[in-house]
């Protein structure tokens, strides 16, 4: 079946440190893929998607590039903030608008 | 819009009580999805609708849950009898025809004693 695979967390970083979170995912077909942020106490909001090979997704600073040959989509960000701290999820959409989820990777953002 | 609204945002019961969640989607939009999140099991999708008609409930865990969507602005999880290991934080999704974006709520936190 398909599944998404994430770094485990939690990533703990100073403020302007670069961040990647890995993502790597398992699909019969070509799925579209997603960034999803969780802060504190709130549901998820999608950061950034991509739904074809080589798109990247940007939102926010945030980037994802789709790469079919490594199946993987990861996240990365230049400099970040005391505010990016959250939960991070990747996740993938094959068919049916079904999200499947990675298990999460907590960002701690320090000043 | 408002948004996905969810109520209540905290529920405790005790163990065998029946428990109801409620979900308001955004207006307009044509799916809603339903998950859970554990610690022990991340996010799972538990069932989800298309025009309230139920697609797919494979996800749901035993028949001590059922979900309904009696018209397109509101949808209930229902829980009996509930136990210890239901608690969890419960998702309520929409998303309109047409995009992959899914809107969720602010979740329900459900405490069974």
């Amino acid at each position: 079946g398909n599944s998404v695979t994430q770094m485990e967390g939690p990533v703990t970083l100073s403020e302007e440190a670069f961040l990647t979170i890995n993502c790597t995912y398992t699909a019969t077909g070509y799925p579209s893929l997603f960034w999803y942020v969780q802060y504190p106490g709130e549901g998820l909001q999608l950061l950034l998607k991509a739904t074809k090979a080589d798109d990247k997704g940007s939102n926010k600073g945030f980037e994802a590039t789709y790469r079919k040959e490594t199946t993987s989509f990861h996240l990365e960000k230049g400099s970040v903030q005391v505010s990016d701290s959250a939960v991070y999820f990747c996740a993938l959409m094959e068919y049916g608008n079904k999200l499947v989820f990675g298990a999460g990777t907590i960002l701690r953002v320090k000043s | 819009d408002a948004g996905v609204i969810q109520s209540p945002r905290h529920e405790v019961t005790e163990m065998g009580q029946e428990v109801t969640l409620r979900c308001k989607p955004i207006s307009g939009h044509d799916y809603l999805f339903w998950y859970r999140q554990t610690m022990m099991r991340g996010l799972e999708l538990l069932i989800y609708f298309n025009n309230n008609v139920p697609i797919d409930d494979s996800g749901m865990p035993e028949d001590r849950f059922s979900a309904k969507m009696p018209n397109a602005s509101f949808s209930t999880l229902k829980i009996q009898p509930s136990e210890p290991r239901d608690s969890a934080v419960y998702f309520c999704a929409s998303s309109p025809v047409g995009t992959n974006i899914q809107y969720f709520g602010a979740g329900t936190r459900l405490s069974v004693l």
